[in-house]
């Protein structure tokens, strides 16, 4: 049974940074799909980004690509997404996935990301 | 980037109804279709893959179909636990794309 629990609500100053993590159970993440997905009012859901560890280098959004790193260690089962110079629009739920085939069958219970002066 | 569009945004039904919700794509994404269904304060559940494969333990009044740039969910026998938000995405290329929701609502 695959689990992903991620690490709890953060409150951010504008420009700052933010580090959400995501710790897989169940699973080995070496050569799985993890994803990360925002949902917010306006924009309502967005692919993020995602990583297979094994083969290392991320895969981006555009709309993410300046701003968004997105690792994995694989030692703790641990998927992250940090986000450089916060705005208030990156206020939002984060969510990680993982991908069976491409399909997103597991979620992790969701982050939200607060950012306001 | 795909862009996918729902309709109808909202969606008014009885349980025991018969709904369809369909999602088009601004390109075509091959059999590369998944439905979701998210309720408040909930993570997404996928429900159908690759346009018509159920997922594990959805039940079988779900369903789905189409091909190229136009795909449909059907709900079948609408029970009570059925009423939240559809949301359909491509996994074709990157980035993948939503649809904007289709929220079911009791009539």
């Amino acid at each position: 049974q695959v689990q992903l629990v991620q690490s709890g609500a953060e409150v951010k100053k504008p420009g700052s940074s933010v580090k959400v993590s995501c710790k897989a159970s169940g699973i080995t993440i070496t050569r799985q799909a993890i994803s990360w997905v925002r949902q917010t009012p306006g924009q309502g859901l967005e692919w993020m980004g995602g990583i297979i560890p094994i083969f290392g280098k991320p895969d981006n959004a555009q709309k993410f690509q300046d701003r968004v790193t997105i690792s994995a260690d694989e030692s703790t089962s641990t998927v992250y997404m940090e986000m450089s110079s916060l705005r208030s629009e990156d206020t939002a739920m984060y969510y990680c996935a993982r991908a069976r085939e491409g399909a997103f069958d597991s979620w992790g219970q969701g982050t939200l990301v607060t950012v306001s002066s | 980037d795909i862009q996918m569009t729902q309709s109808p945004s909202t969606l008014s039904a009885s349980v025991g109804d018969r709904v369809t919700i369909t999602c088009r794509a601004s390109q075509r994404v091959n059999s590369w279709l998944a439905w979701f269904q998210q309720k408040p304060g909930e993570a997404p559940k996928l429900l159908i893959y690759k346009v018509s494969s159920l997922e594990s333990g959805v039940p079988s009044r779900f369903s789905g179909s189409g091909s190229g740039t136009e795909f449909t969910l059907t709900i079948n026998s609408l029970q009570p636990d059925d009423f939240a938000t559809y949301y359909c995405q491509q996994y074709n290329a990157y980035p993948y794309t939503f649809g904007q929701g289709t929220k079911l609502e009791i009539k």
